[in-house]
Formats: C-alpha cells, sequence, structure tokens
C-alpha cells in the first residue's frame, strides 16, 4: 500500500524557513518522480516543485524558484521542501504527491498533507 | 504562462449527467486528467490521459478531449460526487492546474 507522510508544516515568521518532509513507502521510490503542491486556505491547488527519480532534475513555480529547493534522499525513501524567505503568501496545504509514471505525469497518490502559516 | 480555465460551479440532480470543463491551448496534446477533492481530504485522480480510470474508481466517471477542451463526464450523478474538481496537465515543464470547479448535487 502507498503511504505518503508529510511533516515539518507550522507557524512561521515572515522571512523566516522550513523544511518539510514527505516520507513515501509502499513503492520503489527511486523510480517516481515526487511533486509538491500546495493549497491556500480556501482556494485551488497550485503546483509547487518537481524532482525526477533520480533527483538530477528539479522544477519549480515561478513563485517559488529561488526560495525553494526540493531535494530527495533515495535511501530513506523521503522527499524534502526546504522552504525560504516565507511570505504570507506561502500560507497553504503543501502536500506531497507521487508521480504515476507515464508519459502525462498525473499524480496517482498524495499526501494528507501539512499546514504552513507564515504570520508574525 | 499556460492557463486552464474552468468554470467555478456546476450543479447537477441527483442520478443526472454531470459535465466540467477544462480549456486550454491544444489541451488535447496534452493528456490531461481530472483529480476529485472533498472538503477536508486530500486530492483523488478520477482520470489520466484523456478518458482512463484508476484502479476503484467508479464507471460513472469518464473523460473526453477535443482540441482545447477537456471533459470530465459523472453519469448517474451520486449525492457523494459532490466535490470539488481539479484538471491538471503539463505544460514545458511545469504543471498547471485549472482554478477548480464546485459540483453541487441537489
Amino acid at each position: 500500500e502507498v503511504q505518503l507522510l508529510e511533516s515539518g508544516g507550522g507557524l512561521v515568521q515572515p522571512g523566516g524557513s522550513l523544511r518539510l518532509s514527505c516520507a513515501a513507502s509502499g513503492f520503489t521510490f527511486s523510480n517516481y518522480d515526487m511533486h509538491w503542491v500546495r493549497q491556500a486556505p480556501g482556494k485551488g491547488l497550485k503546483w509547487v516543485s518537481t524532482i525526477t527519480g533520480s533527483g538530477s532534475f528539479k522544477y519549480y513555480a515561478d513563485s517559488v524558484k529561488g526560495r525553494f529547493t526540493v531535494s530527495r534522499d533515495n535511501s530513506e525513501t523521503t522527499v524534502y521542501l526546504q522552504m525560504n524567505s516565507l511570505t504570507a503568501e506561502d500560507t497553504a496545504v503543501y502536500y506531497c504527491a507521487k508521480d504515476f509514471g507515464i508519459m502525462s505525469h498525473p499524480f496517482n497518490f498524495w499526501g494528507q498533507g501539512t499546514l504552513v502559516t507564515v504570520s508574525s | 504562462s499556460y492557463e486552464l480555465t474552468q468554470p467555478p460551479s456546476v450543479s447537477v440532480s441527483p442520478g443526472q449527467t454531470a459535465s466540467i470543463t477544462c480549456s486550454g491551448d491544444k489541451l488535447g496534446d496534452k493528456y490531461p486528467c481530472w483529480y476529485q477533492q472533498k472538503p477536508g481530504q486530500s486530492p483523488v485522480l478520477v482520470i489520466y490521459q484523456h478518458n482512463k480510470r484508476p484502479s476503484g474508481i467508479p464507471e460513472r466517471f469518464s473523460g473526453s478531449n477535443s482540441g482545447n477542451t477537456a471533459t470530465l463526464t459523472i453519469s448517474g450523478t451520486q449525492a457523494m460526487d459532490e466535490a470539488d474538481y481539479y484538471c491538471h496537465a503539463w505544460d514545458s515543464s511545469t504543471v498547471v492546474f485549472g482554478g477548480g470547479t464546485k459540483l453541487t448535487v441537489l
């Protein structure tokens, strides 16, 4: 059974940093791209970042480029999102999601999400 | 940047057919997919590659695509289908979600 368990969310002051983790199990982790998606309160889904299975390629939304860094540890089957220079606009539930592994890259499993609140 | 456009809301009576559209330039070339999200829950993939259903998704969910518009169709809509629905596509190594459509079953 595929499981994705996010952690690391919480309350942080503007300008602060936070590192999210997503522990994965139930599949061959290194074979799949992993994604981060966020959802501000009452709003829609917004893609944040993608990292390929080997970790060789990383992609970011323009809104987080230069501030967020995605990484993964395939030996620990965990993907991370380091978030720096946080602003109130980064307040959201952050989900990690597993790639289906096919051309169109649908996300076939999602974690339960972790809430990040940026506020003074 | 690439954009996907969905109607904010759609209403349907129980047992009827609901259709939710998603529009984007050359969307048909991008193999869009659809997610269902119920309040307080994580999204669930319901349709991928235009019209394929993941294991466990009821047959009443189907997808189609024509040029610049993808459509999620729910036949015989049930009360449990009331949720937000999002379309999703890749464009130039970035992921784009539609703004979401709230499906109301009344």
